[in-house]
């Protein structure tokens, strides 16, 4: 079965370090959303991308960066970890086609000390 | 922009009770609507969705209408289940991108 995954599950880091999350999926979709998840927000849009080689801003950006080297995989990479970035982060993909149903990844819970 | 605004939480009922939970949105355009639900330690799953005005979505005896004239996507349940205990979130997109409400925390009790 086609799936989308997250690594790590949990992710424990001090201020300043860089942190790479992971998302990867099978039903080989062309859009793929990272979203960050704090209380009182709902899920807020990171990044996204509409194909290998795209990418683009969303609402919540900065600090933040992505790349799209392949269809399965679009990494999270937090260049300098701040403790305002400690947030339950998700992967979605979706297939471009009408009506944009996104499926969901497991989900990282990041703490950054 | 597009914007989505739902119930605010937590909602706590009795087993077998009814519910719903509301949800208005903002969009220059026409566009799809969707709850999400999200069980503790899980991502988000699709509940239901509509992708044009009158449509209505249903699942798991969930139901919502989608509303042109009052911009609004409701749901709700007739009688509601212990395991219904979760977070749901009203989401709305035009294109490819969804814009999310805040969600709501809601609780069952036996």
């Amino acid at each position: 079965d086609a799936e989308i995954t997250q690594s790590p599950r949990h992710k424990i880091t001090e201020t300043g370090r860089q942190v790479t999350l992971a998302c990867h999926q099978t039903w080989n979709h062309n859009n793929m959303f990272w979203y960050r998840q704090d209380l009182g927000h709902g899920l807020r849009l990171i990044h996204y991308s509409y194909g290998v080689h795209d990418t683009n801003k969303g609402e919540v950006s900065d600090g933040y960066s992505v790349s799209r080297s392949n269809t399965e995989d679009l990494p999270l990479t937090l260049e300098s970890a701040a403790s305002s970035q400690t947030s339950v982060y998700f992967c979605a993909s979706s297939s471009g086609l009408a009506p944009n149903e996104q499926f969901f990844g497991p989900g990282t819970r990041l703490t950054v000390l | 922009g597009n914007s989505v605004t739902q119930m605010e939480g937590p909602v706590t009922l009795s087993e077998e009770a009814f519910l719903t939970i509301n949800c208005t949105y903002t969009a220059t355009g026409y566009p799809s609507l969707f709850w999400y639900v999200q069980y503790p330690g899980e991502g988000l799953q699709l509940l239901l969705k509509a992708t044009k005005a009158d449509d209505k979505g249903s699942n798991k005896g969930f139901e919502a209408t989608y509303r042109k004239e009052t911009t609004s996507f409701h749901l709700e349940k007739g009688s509601v289940q212990v395991s219904d205990s979760a977070v749901y979130f009203c989401a709305g997109g035009e294109a490819q991108k969804l814009v999310f409400g805040q969600g709501t925390r809601l609780t069952i009790n036996p």
